[in-house]
């Protein structure tokens, strides 16, 4: 069965580029969150979605961080701008709950490596 | 502020015995999942405990003390596999996810 995809793997970006992060959760999951991890730190929570609604974006470090969830399934993450201290693995992960999604089992797809030069 | 503190790094033998620490202070409590986390690679599910005690599965045991606020992963018979990091995790009382720094395991033939 297919698990939690993210693309691209890895990005290099010029400071001042945009770019935009995929994220095709489990078929069916109703939860999504976005994390953003440093190396050797673990996930820091910057958004979730419960099908298309973004009931939490209390984690976005900055206005140039955007996340959205048109149709409730696939997930993309824009970061406008982009600056040196947005280098990080960025996560997503997807569960099967809706309410109650932070008791629940997430699955993670394997990261997007972002570089920032 | 909510606060997840587990040591940064732990090294053990192959065969032998590890239990990795975790305290937590969070604004309210709704459970603690452990993860696992092989470098480069995504977190995997591991345990959720939510009642105080201990879990067993297999190899892997989490146990939990509610009141003071302390969890701890035991690996038991480590093999090299199971070099990686640990990562605890507090659901607090809005139901979000508080992640630790993480416990990077190295184990030693």
């Amino acid at each position: 069965g297919a698990g939690v995809s993210q693309s691209p793997r890895y990005k290099v970006a010029k400071r001042g580029q945009d770019v935009a992060l995929r994220c095709d959760p489990i078929s069916g999951h109703v939860s999504l969150f976005w994390y953003q991890q440093a190396l050797g730190q673990g996930p820091e929570f910057l958004t979730y979605f419960q099908n298309e609604a973004q009931l939490d974006k209390s984690g976005l470090p900055s206005d140039r961080f955007f996340a959205e969830r048109p149709e409730g399934s696939v997930s993309t993450l824009k970061i406008q701008r982009t600056q040196q201290e947005d280098s990080a693995v960025y996560l997503c992960a997807s569960s099967l709950a809706g309410e109650l999604a932070g008791v629940f089992e997430q699955f993670f797809g394997p990261g997007t490596r972002l570089t920032v030069l | 502020g909510q606060n997840i503190d587990q040591p940064t790094e732990m090294t053990a033998t192959e065969g032998a015995i590890v239990q990795i620490n975790c305290t937590y202070q969070t604004s309210g409590f709704n459970g603690l999942f452990w993860y696992q986390q092989h470098a480069g690679e995504a977190p995997t599910f591991l345990s959720y405990n939510v009642l105080d005690g201990l879990e067993e599965k297999g190899r892997f045991s989490s146990f939990l003390s509610r009141s003071k606020g302390y969890s701890y992963l035991l690996l038991k018979e480590l093999q090299m596999k199971d070099s990686a990091s640990y990562l605890c995790a507090v659901t607090d009382s809005n139901y979000q996810l508080i992640w630790g720094a993480g416990t990077k395991l190295i184990i030693k033939p």
